[in-house]
């Protein structure tokens, strides 16, 4: 079944160092990847995806990922990071025990940024 | 568009009591879902629905109903609430397919103690 891991709980960075938040994943066929960020007390908010195509994705608030078929990886990155950045992020998977229709979530990162 | 509607915000239940979550969005989206969110868990899937009259179980239906009579409402009932239940719970919706399917927005959230 389609899964992704999120290794780390928490990631802290310096207000304008690069930023990586790490996500790998295990699927059959050709995945569908994807970047959520949760900011306190709000709901989910789609970053990014990787479906087909170039392996750099690019996304909102200044976020890229990179899939990397080799290492099945899709590693959020940010080459300078702001203290609005701060938030939970979650990769996602489309399929999983639940089937195709929906996205399977890996349990988050939590990102502080620190002035 | 108001997107993504739930009510209440916050519910305190007693054990054994029943109650609905509201759900409702404006966008005219085929698909919706119903999600908790746990510490350490990430968001796990309750229960989903391709299209009005059409729902079915997600990875923890256990203790939930859902019913889509409109394309607008989804709702969760808690048929007898459980301790195990206190959690914050996430709508979401998306389109069946075009190059946005999978993107999907999400509600404000419900936090919902069971004492």
């Amino acid at each position: 079944a389609q899964s992704v891991a999120q290794p780390e709980d928490q990631v802290n960075v310096a207000e304008g160092n690069p930023l990586t938040v790490k996500c790998t994943y295990s699927v059959s066929g050709n995945p569908y990847l994807f970047w959520y960020v949760q900011y306190p007390n709000r709901g989910l908010q789609f970053l990014l995806k990787y479906i087909t195509g170039d392996n750099l994705v690019k996304g909102s608030y200044g976020f890229e990922a990179e899939f990397n078929k080799s290492q099945t990886s899709f590693h959020l990155k940010k080459p300078s990071a702001l203290v609005s950045d701060s938030a939970l992020y979650f990769c996602a998977v489309r399929g999983g025990r639940t089937g195709a229709n929906n996205l399977f979530f890996g349990t988050g990162t939590r990102l502080t940024v620190i002035p | 568009n108001a997107g993504v509607t739930q009510t209440p915000k916050f519910q305190v239940l007693k054990t054994g009591q029943s109650m609905t979550l509201q759900c409702a969005q404006d966008m005219n989206h085929e698909y919706m879902s119903w999600y908790r969110q746990d510490p350490g868990m990430g968001l796990r899937l309750i229960h989903y629905s391709v299209g009005a009259g059409i729902t079915d179980q997600g990875e923890v239906p256990n203790g939930y109903n859902v019913s889509r009579s409109t394309t607008e409402d989804f709702p969760l009932r808690l048929l007898s609430a459980a301790p195990s239940q206190t959690s914050v719970y996430f709508c979401a919706s998306r389109l069946a397919s075009s190059g946005r399917a999978y993107e999907q927005y999400f509600g404000p959230g419900t936090r919902l103690t069971v004492t």
